[in-house]
């Protein structure tokens, strides 16, 4: 398998639930990256790892915590998410920090009840 | 604080049609600007601008930067049905403690008919 790939790639949860999204980047790239793709607003970057290391927090609410295990997998563990969480996540990587392409995976829909 | 503004934000052609899709953008240190395609759910690639003045060409796009007014323009030419999609444009922040953190615009979403 190529490229950025998430799973999955639809999610429905409850407010109580607690679940994780996961993210797999094939590149060989030393950063990942997870934005927020709500409806009718830019993409919001959520965190940044390089080397495993978070690098960035963008003031993300700690219903969202990323995990970093090595440099190809991240992930997100959701839980007590708000309706206003449901949107389109989406998962990055690039070379390194100081390379500014970035490729994206297909994203996880999420929608919270 | 870094700002990205795209127009039009939709736009809706006939095939065959030519567009020109515009980004200005306000950053504290300019290193490059960076477009996208987004179909259904991945943003794509598609070019990369460093240099003012300077066409980047790929098919029937093309992007040019105007690093003197702020701006960025991707062309379609002879546009077809499957160049539907919103195109998103950013601008890496550089230097601080921003590391890799891209700024987007709202993107254009471009609709051709047949």
């Amino acid at each position: 398998e190529t490229g950025v790939t998430q799973t999955p790639r639809h999610l429905v949860m409850g407010m109580t639930n607690k679940k994780s999204l996961k993210c797999e980047q094939h590149l060989g790239h030393n950063a990942m990256y997870w934005y927020k793709q709500s409806a009718k607003k830019p993409l919001e970057l959520m965190f940044v790892y390089s080397l495993e290391e978070r690098v960035e927090n963008n003031s993300v609410p700690s219903r969202f915590s990323p995990e970093c295990p090595n440099s190809s997998h991240l992930f997100l563990h959701l839980h007590t998410l708000q309706p206003e969480d449901s949107a389109l996540y989406l998962c990055a990587s690039s070379q390194s920090l100081t390379t500014d392409t970035q490729y994206f995976g297909p994203g996880t829909r999420l929608t919270v009840l | 604080e870094d700002k990205v503004v795209q127009s039009p934000l939709s736009l809706v052609v006939h095939e065959g049609d030519t567009v020109t899709l515009n980004c200005s953008y306000e950053v504290t240190n300019f290193r490059s600007l960076l477009w996208y395609k987004q179909e259904k759910k991945a943003p794509t690639f598609l070019f990369m601008l460093t240099s003012s003045g300077i066409e980047k060409k790929s098919g029937r796009l093309s992007s040019i930067l105007d690093k003197k007014e702020l701006f960025s323009i991707l062309n379609i030419t002879a546009t077809q049905t499957g160049d539907s999609a919103i195109y998103l444009c950013a601008v890496p922040a550089v230097g601080g403690t921003s590391y890799g953190k891209l700024t987007f615009g709202q993107g254009t979403i471009l609709t051709v008919h047949p």
